[in-house]
Order: structure tokens, then C-alpha cells, then sequence
């Protein structure tokens, strides 16, 4: 069973949108949940991390959890282009700060 | 932020042999690091965690005798793959544990491994 889902495809979004991803986790033990960019040939990096039920805002950057639902969710307000990246989902396996990670949603902003 | 670095950042080998790679947080102490692993246009798989002075703790379905992970110092995790495949190829990254941060690890910029 894959342990933090996210389904949806390519997203293409237009300059200064607004981009919404959402990412599902399986574990309801989880306690703390990531969201990263991902550039073509890059490592990660981080963009937010989030534990507690609600929003937790950042700039541009919205994370939103629920886990009686299970999701989390990330929107980034006023994308330019080089939002354009690979967003994933992360979510703490356990003890240690083991992440387990989603596959990515690839955003694509048309300048 | 800290800074963990990686080396080499790509790496040629040819099939049978070993390859090391060395991943070092540069201006803080990580008694945890972690192994990854990424293929093209897939997420990353976490392949084994670091433990400073202890033997890794591996995922389930990667073998320990052919990921060979050493976190012999504070600031450094080499994780060497031996009698390397062409199946093995990969973007191979570590990160490191922020000590003072309850959530936050450290990504290295990764290593390009292609099995010829």
C-alpha cells in the first residue's frame, strides 16, 4: 500500500495564479507532514513543513492539514515561472524523522 | 541554512564495480543521515538511515551487503554500492538531520551514478 499518494498530473497554472496540490498519507500515527520543490536534476528543498490541524501560512506558500481526512494540501498564491518544479508531498514514517515521500506533482507556470 | 555537501556529484562506472560516495554536513553535527534514492521521473525512496557510531537501519526490500553504508564521524555518511549493475544507476541523495530542529533534515545536492 503506497503510503502518501499524489494522484493528480501535470498541473499548468497561469502566471501569478494561484497553484493547488494535494497530497493523501495512509499512516495515521504521522505527526509531521513536508512539502518540498524539486527542480529537474536538483536535490530538494524545502518549502514547509506542518503538524498542527488548520493553515499555516508562509509567504506565498499555504500549507493545509487534516488528519482526521488524512490529507495535506499546499497552495502557492502569485506563482511567476520559476515556480515551475516538481512539488513533494513528505510525510514522517516514525521515530528519527524518517520521510516517506509522494511521487511529486509537476507545476508548469505559463509566463 | 545548514549545508550538507555530496561527492562526487556524477560518477561513471562500469558494471562490477564499487562506488563510493561521501556526503558531509558541512557546519553542523548530524548523528543522522539518510539515504535515498531517486530514478527518473519517480519520487525518492528512502534506502537507509545513518546512524553515527552504529550500523544503518535499512528500508525493507534494500540489501545491506550491496549498499554499504559507513557513518563513521559526526559530519560524515559514505554509502558505497558494490559490484555495481546498470539497474542500479541512479540519482543517489543524502540529507542530515538538523540537531536543533525537531523536523527539519538537509538535503545534499545528489550524485548522478551511471552503470556502463
Amino acid at each position: 500500500q503506497k503510503e502518501v499518494e499524489q494522484n493528480s498530473g501535470p498541473l499548468s497554472v497561469p502566471e501569478g495564479a494561484i497553484a493547488s496540490l494535494n497530497c493523501t498519507y495512509s499512516d495515521r500515527g504521522s505527526q509531521s507532514f513536508f512539502w518540498y520543490r524539486q527542480y529537474s536534476g536538483k536535490s530538494p528543498e524545502l518549502i514547509m513543513f506542518i503538524y498542527s490541524n488548520g493553515d499555516k501560512e508562509d509567504g506565498r506558500f499555504t500549507a493545509q492539514l487534516n488528519k482526521a481526512s488524512q490529507y495535506v494540501s499546499l497552495l502557492i498564491r502569485d506563482s511567476p515561472p520559476s515556480d515551475s518544479a516538481t512539488y513533494l508531498c513528505a510525510v514522517n514514517m516514525g521515530g528519527n524523522n524518517r520521510l516517506a515521500f509522494g511521487k511529486g506533482n509537476q507545476v508548469v507556470v505559463i509566463p | 541554512g545548514a549545508v550538507v555537501s555530496q561527492h562526487p556529484s556524477r560518477v561513471i562506472c562500469k558494471s562490477g564495480t564499487s562506488v563510493k560516495i561521501e556526503c558531509r554536513s558541512l557546519d553542523f553535527q548530524a548523528t543522522t543521515m539518510f539515504w535515498y534514492r531517486q530514478f527518473p521521473k519517480k519520487s525518492l525512496m528512502l534506502m537507509a538511515t545513518s546512524n553515527e557510531g552504529s550500523k544503518a537501519t535499512y528500508e525493507q526490500g534494500v540489501e545491506k551487503d550491496k549498499f554499504l553504508i559507513n557513518h563513521a564521524s559526526l559530519t560524515l555518511s559514505t554509502l558505497t554500492v558494490t559490484s555495481a549493475h546498470p539497474e542500479d544507476s541512479s540519482f543517489y541523495i543524502c540529507s542530515a538531520r538538523d540537531p536543533l530542529s525537531a523536523y527539519e533534515q538537509y538535503f545534499g545536492p545528489g550524485t548522478r551514478l551511471t552503470v556502463t
